[in-house]
């Protein structure tokens, strides 16, 4: 499987301000997806992250406070945009197989003060 | 859109027993069921996945059973050892798309 890093491991930022989080793989891969992990929860699903297209957003995430960028096929971004305490929790990418399974980087830890 | 239900929440079990892991799933066109193993403070790592063309997939220890009439899938741990603690999420397909959706997940707890 390919191997995924996420920069960086854990920030901790201000009300209103925006952090952008990182995720590059080691070889190129056509799906790209970024996650939501609240403490305790599960994965919740932001958006589709296509290179050479438009991120594809779900339910509930907007592009405004979740821009997504895909220059190539190893390397996204993920921008959480006016931060607010709602928004602490855990960040993860994940890339697409060959066969429809999923790996996940090792994940963003962001807290709001 | 897909809708997965776990049960149970948590779920703690002798060393040596085993464990069962139940979901259903409502999107009658998914065809992809993995389980990830999300120990604490690691990201989650897919440990088995099963396809709609097979009933029944095993792996060492693990297995996955599906049916897809009823609509519903598990995971079988068996003779559990203390490093199978962790959380289990199950996940289906959004029928077509290479995107998942997740179960609520389980806390499993192996007491030596």
């Amino acid at each position: 499987s390919a191997v995924i890093s996420q920069k960086p491991s854990r920030d901790i930022c201000q009300r209103g301000t925006s952090l952008t989080i990182q995720c590059q793989v080691d070889s190129q891969v056509t799906m790209m997806f970024w996650y939501r992990q609240q403490p305790g929860q599960s994965l919740t699903l932001i958006a589709t992250a296509n290179q050479g297209s438009e991120a594809t957003y779900e339910s509930g995430f907007v592009i405004d406070k979740f821009p997504i960028s895909r220059p190539n096929l190893t390397f996204s971004t993920l921008t959480v945009s006016n931060l607010s305490p709602e928004d602490s929790s855990i960040y993860l990418c994940s890339v697409g197989g060959k066969s429809y399974e999923q790996y996940f980087g090792p994940g963003t830890r962001l807290t709001v003060t | 859109g897909e809708n997965v239900e776990q049960h149970p929440s948590t779920l703690s079990v002798q060393e040596g027993d085993s464990a069962v892991i139940k979901c259903t799933y409502s999107d009658s066109a998914s065809n992809y069921f993995p389980w990830y193993k999300q120990e604490l403070g690691k990201r989650p790592q897919l440990i088995i996945d099963i396809r709609s063309n097979v009933g029944e997939k095993k792996d060492q220890r693990i297995a996955v059973t599906l049916n897809k009439t009823a609509k519903h899938f598990s995971l079988h741990i068996t003779e559990t050892q203390p490093e199978d603690s962790a959380v289990y999420f199950c996940a289906a397909d959004s029928g077509g798309y290479q995107k998942v959706t997740f179960g609520t997940g389980t806390k499993l707890q192996v007491i030596p």
